[in-house]
């Protein structure tokens, strides 16, 4: 049981450039969720995904884009990275039935756009 | 506007004394807040919670009290260990009924031998 997985764990863009951030769960999660975390910022929701084939925006969705691919994967997608989503990016997953809504996170992406 | 505010960026405490941490919230209708517990290099984990209708939860070394009429949650660790120095967020969630998630900005915690 390897719980939440991200792929890749670090990565360097430039400007302009696109890349896709994976998140795999294998818990059974029905909830799944992408956080950016900045220095000195908490966790911001960027989108979630409440089931499988669908999503919903978040705090800071703008320059994103996701796709629940399945139960089990939920990607994050950048389609022309800029220098302020320099972050560390985090995914979670939920369990149906959760009383108190406490997610399991991901160990993160470390991202850099240069 | 920030809903969950945990005011002091860190804290510095001796092994084996109390730990507190503290956290204000903004919004009455939150059913319930959680603490993570988040070390470098690592994704958060979830430490405790507690449900607006309780006062107090107890885990262990870990204690979360609620006060609702002040809008005011504090973690307490006793006795501190080396092992706890670590960032803490807070989060409350259950808005509207929402699963989301809604965090503070963390406050590290270093626990001196």
């Amino acid at each position: 049981n390897a719980g939440v997985t991200q792929t890749p764990k670090f990565q360097v863009l430039k400007t302009g450039q696109s890349m896709t951030l994976q998140c795999a769960q294998d818990m059974n999660h029905n909830s799944m969720y992408w956080y950016r975390q900045d220095p000195g910022m908490g966790l911001r929701l960027i989108y979630y995904s409440a089931s499988e084939g669908t999503t919903d925006k978040g705090e800071v969705p703008n320059g994103y884009n996701v796709s629940r691919l399945n139960k089990r994967e939920f990607s994050l997608r950048l389609e022309s990275a800029a220098p302020s989503q320099t972050s560390v990016y985090f995914c979670a997953s939920l369990p149906g039935g959760s009383t108190y809504n406490e997610q399991f996170f991901g160990p993160g992406t470390r991202l850099t756009v240069l | 506007d920030q809903q969950v505010k945990q005011n002091s960026p860190s804290l510095s405490v001796q092994e084996g004394r109390i730990s507190i941490l503290n956290c204000d919230y903004t919004n009455s209708m939150f059913d319930y807040f959680l603490w993570y517990k988040k070390y470098p290099a690592e994704g958060p984990t979830f430490l405790i919670s507690i449900s607006s209708i309780k006062d107090k939860n107890e885990d262990g070394r870990f204690t979360v009290f609620l006060n609702k009429s002040a809008k005011h949650l504090s973690l307490h660790i006793v006795p501190s260990q080396p092992g706890d120095s670590a960032v803490y967020f807070c989060a409350a969630s259950g808005l509207g009924g929402s699963e989301k998630l809604v965090f503070g900005k963390g406050t590290k915690l270093t626990v001196n031998p």
